[in-house]
């Protein structure tokens, strides 16, 4: 089944520092979204970017995204310690069957 | 605030004992799902509503039920829970989205079960 694949899976920066996390996926897609998870919590959405989008801004978030690649990024400008947490990207599952895959997820630990 | 809840937040239950989890949600959303989630695993997904009919997926063992009354309730029960079943079990929400893609799913805090 699709599931999308997170590089890398670890991540340790300094508070200040860009983070970046790279998402892959298998077969065509609707949209493309990413959650945070703080440990032991729920997810918590962060941005969705659709099929026929290059390119979001949230805040310190930017989420990109290459269809002819089957891949996206998102972006962590000037971290904190508060974004210390593990980011998901999940893909709407073909078929348009109402469901979410996600990929393994990138554990994210800024340093203060 | 409109949101979704779980309760309780901390499950402890005895190999082979029945449990139920429950979700509650004041968004009015149509969609609600259940997944399972294992430590730095991604979260599965064992089912989901779309108003009152019911999608198990293919993999979701017949020990994991799902019953949902009305719009805002969600429960989960495990009629015999095995040591394997011990995990974070996260209950989420979506609107319908256009032509079957999947909008924005809202979570709760989930339900951290353990199994002696």
């Amino acid at each position: 089944s699709q599931q999308g694949e997170e590089d890398p899976q670890a991540l340790s920066i300094q508070e200040g520092e860009n983070a970046t996390m790279n998402c892959s996926y298998k077969t065509s897609i609707n949209n493309l979204q990413w959650y945070r998870q703080n440990s032991g919590r729920g997810l918590v959405h962060l941005i969705l970017i659709r099929s026929n989008e290059r390119e979001k801004h949230s805040g310190r978030l930017r989420v990109t995204l290459d269809t002819s690649k089957k891949s996206s990024s998102l972006l962590i400008t000037a971290s904190r310690a508060a974004d210390t947490a593990s980011y998901f990207c999940a893909t709407d599952e073909p078929g348009n069957t109402g469901k979410l895959i996600f990929g393994q997820g990138t554990t994210l630990q800024v340093k203060p | 605030d409109a949101m979704v809840i779980q309760n309780p937040r901390y499950q402890v239950t005895q190999f082979g004992k029945p449990v139920t989890l429950s979700c509650s949600q004041t968004l009015n959303h149509n969609v609600m799902y259940w997944y399972q989630q294992k430590s730095s695993q991604a979260p599965k997904l064992l089912f989901h509503y779309y108003d009152k009919d019911f999608n198990n997926e293919a993999d979701t063992p017949d020990n994991f039920q799902s019953r949902r009354p009305n719009t805002s309730f969600c429960f989960l029960d495990i009629r015999s829970p095995g040591l394997g079943d011990a995990a974070m079990y996260l209950c989420a929400t979506s609107r319908d989205g256009a032509g079957g893609t999947v909008d924005t799913q809202y979570f709760g805090p989930g339900t951290r079960l353990t199994v002696l």
